[in-house]
């Protein structure tokens, strides 16, 4: 079973709006970590947000937030006013206590900004 | 500047010709990691380390060796490249061992045509 999934390959979304990219994630561990990264067409990999399990705020950076609901484990990117530089590949990934260090990606969603 | 450095950036190769990239850390982090990127499969990882001279498999090991004889280096190893190791390769870094909040720090990435 997939620790991390992405259910939307793409979305699209005009400039100005909000947006929100859906991840879910199957663990059975209490201590964990969620992040999101962003990589756009240059490829490189830009970390955005990090929310802890034990957090009981959402996270937030700027005009990203991160929409925690861990009953139904669910850890969804809401980019607010998007922006034309917000198109790129979005990935979700896991950092379970017990597995270690490695981070567990999702197959990533890419979102496309228009004018 | 905090930064991973691959090297290169680009490579092509055949088949069965060893070859070796390179990556440094200037940030004196402890753990080491890389990653394959590959459409519709996300990230995977490789290779990590926890520490000089500790170095342990990833999901996909197969085909690849590390070393890891300083903090800063961690090159990955390709004895005898085949096809299906052409990917994009993203060494990444971070300062925790187990647990905690410290994102992955990445490269810029490496693309590797194996014909």
């Amino acid at each position: 079973a997939q620790k991390i999934t992405q259910t939307q390959p793409g979305m699209f979304v005009q400039e100005k709006e909000a947006v929100t990219l859906d991840c879910t994630y199957d663990t059975s561990d209490q201590s964990y970590g969620l992040f999101w990264y962003k990589q756009p067409s240059s490829g490189e990999m830009i970390f955005l947000i990090y929310q802890g399990s034990y957090d009981e705020q959402n996270a937030t950076e700027g005009r990203y937030s991160l929409n925690f609901q861990k009953a139904r484990k669910s850890a969804n990117l809401v980019i607010s006013a998007s922006q034309l530089g917000d198109s790129a590949m979005y990935f979700c990934a896991m950092r379970e206590r017990e597995a270690g260090t490695a981070l567990i990606f999702g197959k990533g969603t890419t979102l496309s900004v228009s004018s | 500047e905090a930064q991973v450095t691959q090297n290169p950036r680009y490579l092509i190769t055949v088949t069965g010709k060893k070859l070796t990239v390179t990556c440094s850390q200037n940030m004196n982090h402890e753990y080491m990691s890389w990653y394959r990127q590959d459409p519709g499969l996300g990230l995977r990882q490789i290779y990590y380390s926890m520490n000089v001279e500790v170095t342990d498999k990833g999901d996909v090991p197969e085909g690849y060796k590390v070393s890891r004889k300083e903090k800063r280096n961690f090159p990955l190893i390709l004895e005898s490249p085949s096809p299906n190791q052409t990917s994009l390769y993203f060494c990444a870094s971070s300062p925790r061992g187990v647990s905690g909040n410290s994102p992955l720090h990445f490269g810029n990435g490496t693309r590797l045509t194996v014909t």
